[in-house]
């Protein structure tokens, strides 16, 4: 399965909503999960199964969609989202993950 | 808290091996499945292999189908990566990951903090 992200990069202030995206090659049905990458640190878990929040994860971040298309939604950015955020699939072998959406505060 | 410490990174040459050591703790080692996850400098995530809780179900990425082995041992906590026939393109931060279930495509909810795999002459 490919999961093509967009848009590569996302420049917003504070406080703006973010909305990125996750398209599949074929449905992975809900079995689609987000990860947070910030510099220099280890992908953290966000949203598994398309629309869960992981445990501790703040509710300004939701997940959303099923099939091919999924989006994770961002609400009133905050400095501490500077982030590269990646897709996840666990629907079929091999795993595999989108090429990231790099977010960046104006 | 969960713990996950990866160890055994480091140089090795073309044609190489290493083998990566993941300690985990903080949690039932042997109700979850375990992956590897490689991240080469400046690019993506890539999936490298997972394996289920009791070692009965185990899959790799085509790109080291044949050169690398994942394996645990639930009475040390702990899983392994061992890497033959290295290559250039190898060359990465590998983590490792707990799966938040017994199988290998469970969610991916703790994450070590990688170590550097780096192949070069």
């Amino acid at each position: 399965v490919v999961l093509t992200q967009s848009p590569a990069a996302l420049s917003l202030s504070l406080g703006e909503r973010a909305i990125l995206s996750c398209r599949a090659n074929q449905s992975v049905s809900n079995f689609l999960a987000w990860f947070q990458q910030k510099p220099g640190q280890a992908p953290r878990l966000l949203i598994y199964d398309a629309s869960n929040r992981a445990t501790g994860i703040p509710d300004r971040f939701s997940g959303g969609g099923s099939g091919t298309d999924f989006t994770l939604t961002i609400n009133s950015l905050e400095p501490e989202d500077l982030a590269v955020y990646y897709c996840q699939q666990r629907s079929n072998w091999p795993l595999t993950f989108g090429g990231g959406t790099k977010v960046d505060i104006k | 808290e969960v713990q996950l410490v990866e160890s055994g990174g480091g140089l090795a040459k073309p044609g190489g091996s290493l083998r990566l050591s993941c300690a985990a703790s903080g949690f039932i080692f042997s109700a979850s499945g375990m992956n590897w996850v490689r991240q080469a400098p400046g690019k993506g995530l890539e999936w490298v292999s997972s394996i289920s809780s009791g070692s009965s179900h185990i899959y790799y990425a085509d790109s080291v189908k044949g050169r690398f082995t994942i394996s645990r041992d639930n009475a040390k906590n702990s899983v392994y990566l061992q890497m033959n026939s290295l290559r250039a393109e190898d060359t990465a931060v590998y983590y490792c990951a707990r799966g938040d279930g017994p199988t290998g495509r469970a969610p991916m909810g703790d994450w070590g903090q990688g170590t550097l795999v780096t192949v070069s002459s």
